[in-house]
């Protein structure tokens, strides 16, 4: 039980693309949703924190406007990348967390994202 | 001092040892402690939660010192597939939201 998928897994885009990434729990209904970014060789940075029917919280030093989120259902968040740089280029991963107290939070499988 | 701590690593054993890593947090609120295992390129995995009492799975054991603000985690009997990024994530800002550790490699080799 408790899988996240997320989709797609990889990308590679011009600069100025934007990019969406979708991340569904399929089993289980996700009242908080989280967007982590992860650098080579650093550990997994919280993002946002994405509960279902309200607005992002973004975590300090992270654009809003640059990385949208949207959270309209129990089993489904989306980050979109708008205008990606370079810079934007690294592992995003997100993760579920169903709101019982104490439980852990599940990943979804990441997505690569590489910006020419 | 950073929320999470943990051995810089990277650890290199052969097959068959016992490794142990250490972790501190900062919080002395945190209420949730979880050690997850992270492969090269890929997402990170639960790999146990980590109880008051202490607690096992097989090889795995954890162990939790909240006065010391301590987390533990030993593998017995190390084997290659065990080879992995190890994190050590706390919930320091509310039950829902985790703070990760950098990560201790280890490197099991035959």
């Amino acid at each position: 039980g408790a899988v996240v998928s997320q989709h797609p897994s990889w990308v590679i885009c011009k600069s100025g693309t934007s990019v969406k990434i979708e991340c569904r729990s399929l089993d289980f209904q996700a009242t908080t949703m989280f967007w982590y970014r992860q650098f080579p060789k650093q550990s997994l940075m919280l993002m946002a924190t994405s509960n279902e029917g309200s607005k992002a919280t973004y975590e300090q030093g992270v654009e809003k406007d640059k990385f949208l989120i949207n959270h309209a259902s129990l089993t489904l968040s989306t980050l979109t990348v708008t205008s990606a740089h370079p810079e934007d280029s690294s592992f995003y991963i997100c993760s579920a967390y169903t709101g019982t107290a104490n439980q852990p939070q599940h990943f979804g499988d990441g997505t690569r994202l590489s910006i020419l | 001092r950073k929320e999470v701590e943990q051995d810089p690593g990277p650890f290199n054993v052969p097959e068959g040892a016992t490794v142990a890593f250490n972790c501190t947090y900062s919080n002395s609120a945190s209420q949730s402690f979880f050690w997850y295992r992270q492969d090269c390129r890929k997402e990170p995995k639960l790999l146990m939660s980590v109880y008051s009492s202490g607690n096992e799975d097989g090889r795995f054991t954890a162990q939790l010192n909240r006065a010391s603000q301590y987390i533990s985690l030993l593998i017995r009997d190390s084997k290659l597939s065990d080879s992995a990024t190890y994190l050590c994530v706390v919930n320091s800002r509310g039950y829902s939201t985790l703070t990760f550790g950098k990560g201790t490699m280890l490197l099991v080799s035959p």
